[in-house]
């Protein structure tokens, strides 16, 4: 069964980048079985999805966030990352690593317990 | 982009009771790839169904999804106690994965 830890500052400053790191356990990041999302959710607020990687380094990103959003994958550590540039308070949301298989079963069955990033100089 | 609506905001009922929640697509859902998650205060949200009616592991048969095409619905027959939380609805058949604004079951 995947566990999943999210890891990072959990405070930013305006216009400067945010970084996330997940750490998965009982499971390996270089498996085809998953492709390795990111969600956020701002406080009170609904899930947006962010985008995903697959191991091969293949990504695709929500088309509103696609300009700022890197995930990278570090197969060494077992970890994959996210990056959000310029970011703004609306960018402060709890984030979430949730992996997802392919086609019929790209639902998110998995999901870290979520960490707090707030944008606040 | 499939934009997904719910309805009702919040549904106000007592245990035992029936709750039926909806979630209505801008388009249709392709081989109806909708999944409903539930989420409660201060947690991740835990998957509850897939493919529109397939139910996850774990998940207690009082909850069932029915629905296709843009109309899908989210039963769940009688409602314990631990089920009063935050409902949403999810498309993932195409990027990108949209959620739903959420449906919140509460305490009548």
């Amino acid at each position: 069964q995947l566990q999943l830890q999210e890891s990072g500052p959990g405070m930013v400053k305006p216009s400067e980048t945010l970084s996330l790191t997940c750490t998965v356990s009982g499971g390996s990041i270089s498996s085809s079985s998953y492709y390795w999302g990111w969600v956020r959710q701002p406080p009170g607020k609904g899930l947006e999805w962010i985008g995903s990687i697959y191991y091969s380094g293949s990504t695709y990103y929500n088309p509103s966030l696609k300009s700022r959003v890197t995930i990278s994958v570090g197969t060494s550590k077992n970890q994959f990352s996210l990056k959000l540039s310029s970011v703004t308070a609306a960018d402060t949301a709890v984030y979430y690593c949730a992996p997802h298989s392919s086609g019929y079963y790209s639902y998110f069955d998995y999901w870290g317990q979520g960490t707090l990033v707030t944008v606040s100089s | 982009e499939i934009v997904l609506t719910q309805s009702p905001g919040t549904l106000s009922l007592s245990p035992g009771e029936r709750a039926t929640l909806s979630c209505r697509a801008s388009q249709s859902v392709s081989s109806s790839y909708l999944a409903w998650y539930q989420q409660k205060p201060g947690q991740a949200p835990r998957l509850l169904i897939y493919g529109a009616s397939s139910r996850a592991t774990g998940i207690p048969d009082r909850f069932s999804g029915s629905g296709s095409g843009t109309d899908f619905t989210l039963t769940i027959s009688r409602l314990e106690p631990e089920d009063f939380a935050v409902y949403y609805c999810q498309h993932y058949g195409s990027s990108p994965f949209t959620f739903g604004p959420g449906t919140k079951v509460d305490f009548k």
